[in-house]
């Protein structure tokens, strides 16, 4: 099935730092979107792509659907200790039902004061 | 305030035994997910609802299950017959228009212990 390649898995940066994550898969999809799931929380949507080449900004957090539309990546700016939690990207194809929705593993952000 | 309720928030439950799982939105979403999270992993997609009084298997449905008898209740039942239930679950809604676009409103998640 289709799989979703999340990396890194970890990251111990210093606030202030940037910090840049991405996510790739051997199939094409039509929408990328970012999650952001604090400890104990459900995730929260952060950046929700939807045109590949298609660049877009929330506050200090900016991702990018690929030109190919097989992968996407999430920068974080100027890391401050409150975005420490786990990352996930997810890939949706369109015309199909929502079981088509695939979740990366995601990336643990520790973030150093 | 709008939003998804799981509870109970920690359940304990000995082996064999079978557990609900509860989830309420008030959004006025028609679709609603159950997913399953383990250390490490992605999120895995047990069931889902488009619509009242009817539902499909996700990628993990085996030793689970669900009902949706009203637009606003989702609740998941673990069965005796899941193999290894101990587990974050989070539900999950979305607007019927965006049910393909991945945008999904998350509850706040039920972590079960099976002893």
């Amino acid at each position: 099935g289709q799989q979703l390649n999340q990396s890194p898995q970890s990251m111990f940066i210093q606030e202030g730092e940037d910090v840049s994550m991405n996510c790739t898969s051997s199939s094409i999809f039509n929408t990328w979107l970012w999650y952001k799931q604090d400890p104990g929380e459900g995730p929260v949507l952060l950046i929700a792509l939807y045109k590949a080449g298609e660049l877009t900004s929330n506050g200090r957090l900016t991702a990018q659907f690929g030109i190919t539309r097989k992968d996407s990546f999430l920068n974080i700016s100027a890391s401050i200790p409150s975005d420490v939690g786990i990352y996930f990207c997810a890939g949706q194809n369109y015309g199909g039902s929502q079981g088509n929705l695939i979740f990366g593993k995601g990336t643990k952000l520790s973030v150093k004061p | 305030d709008g939003g998804i309720t799981q509870s109970p928030k920690y359940l304990f439950r000995k082996e064999g035994q079978n557990v609900t799982l509860s989830c309420e939105q008030n959004l006025n979403h028609d679709a609603m997910y159950w997913y399953r999270q383990d250390p490490g992993q992605g999120l895995r997609l047990i069931y889902y609802s488009q619509i009242v009084n009817d539902f499909q298997k996700g990628d993990i449905a085996e030793g689970y299950s669900v009902s949706r008898e009203k637009k606003e209740s989702f609740p998941l039942t673990v069965t005796s017959a899941q193999k290894n239930p101990t587990a974050f679950y989070l539900c999950a809604s979305s607007i019927r228009a965006r049910a393909n676009t991945g945008e999904l409103f998350f509850g706040e998640g039920s972590r079960l212990t099976v002893l």
